[in-house]
């Protein structure tokens, strides 16, 4: 049956700031790690990677940081808008392109 | 670009029937697919591995004979819901890599049981 327990995080935040989503992963072999964006309904979305010889990685409007000694990964996301409304994944990959993921953050972007 | 669909993408069922899911990657091929479930306002959780011309790699407590893969080609996985009860409504999602470490994944199925 469905699973039981807490319900994902919410960060709210207002049009126009940043917002920074963290995540814990389990793994310290883990290599390479990913963050998704879900809308409703939708599969995930790539927004951005980091290998594990990196400890920031920036995008477009986004930046990942990763801190291997504490197993930690942020995604900051600059100027949020609307359109960044959704949950927000991270995801580690321990062998052979198998993802685990992280609980997700529902991000709600108030105008 | 890369893309993988799925298809349905809803489905609604009548409890002991069996539904079966199609994901294709389009314009790549992909010898393993993945199958995830997720839950309402939960994570995606991993739940086979689908590898092309061999059995599914299950995830531990994952049934595979409630839930059959096949990965009949290339660009195909199917899984089969089998003998749906309500507790198996969920969305599942596939995803296939594209290169290593380049995974994409499907829009999902809505999985409704009656």
């Amino acid at each position: 049956g469905e699973s039981v327990g807490l319900h994902l995080p919410t960060l709210s935040v207002q049009e126009g700031d940043n917002s920074i989503i963290n995540c814990a992963y389990s793994n310290s072999a883990s290599d390479y790690f990913i963050w998704y964006k879900q809308e409703s309904g939708k599969g995930p979305q790539f927004i951005i990677d980091i290998r594990s010889n990196m400890d920031k990685r920036q995008g477009q409007r986004v930046t990942v940081l990763l801190n291997k000694t504490v197993k930690h990964l942020s995604l900051q996301i600059a100027a949020t808008q609307p359109g960044d409304s959704a949950v927000y994944f991270c995801a580690e990959n321990e062998y052979g392109n198998k993802l685990v993921f992280g609980a997700g953050t529902i991000l709600r972007v108030k105008s | 670009g890369a893309v993988v669909s799925q298809h349905p993408s809803r489905v609604i069922c009548k409890s002991g029937t069996s539904v079966k899911i199609e994901c294709r990657s389009l314009d790549f091929q992909a010898t393993t697919m993945f199958w995830y479930r997720q839950f309402p306002k939960k994570s995606l959780m991993l739940m086979a591995t689908s590898n092309e011309g061999s059995k599914a790699t299950y995830e531990q407590g994952v049934e595979k004979d409630k839930f059959l893969i096949n990965h009949a080609s290339l660009t195909l996985s199917t899984l089969t819901v089998t003998s749906a009860h309500p507790e198996d409504s969920s969305f599942y999602i596939c995803s296939a890599p594209l290169a290593p470490d380049t995974q994409y994944f499907g829009p999902g199925t809505r999985l409704t049981v009656l």
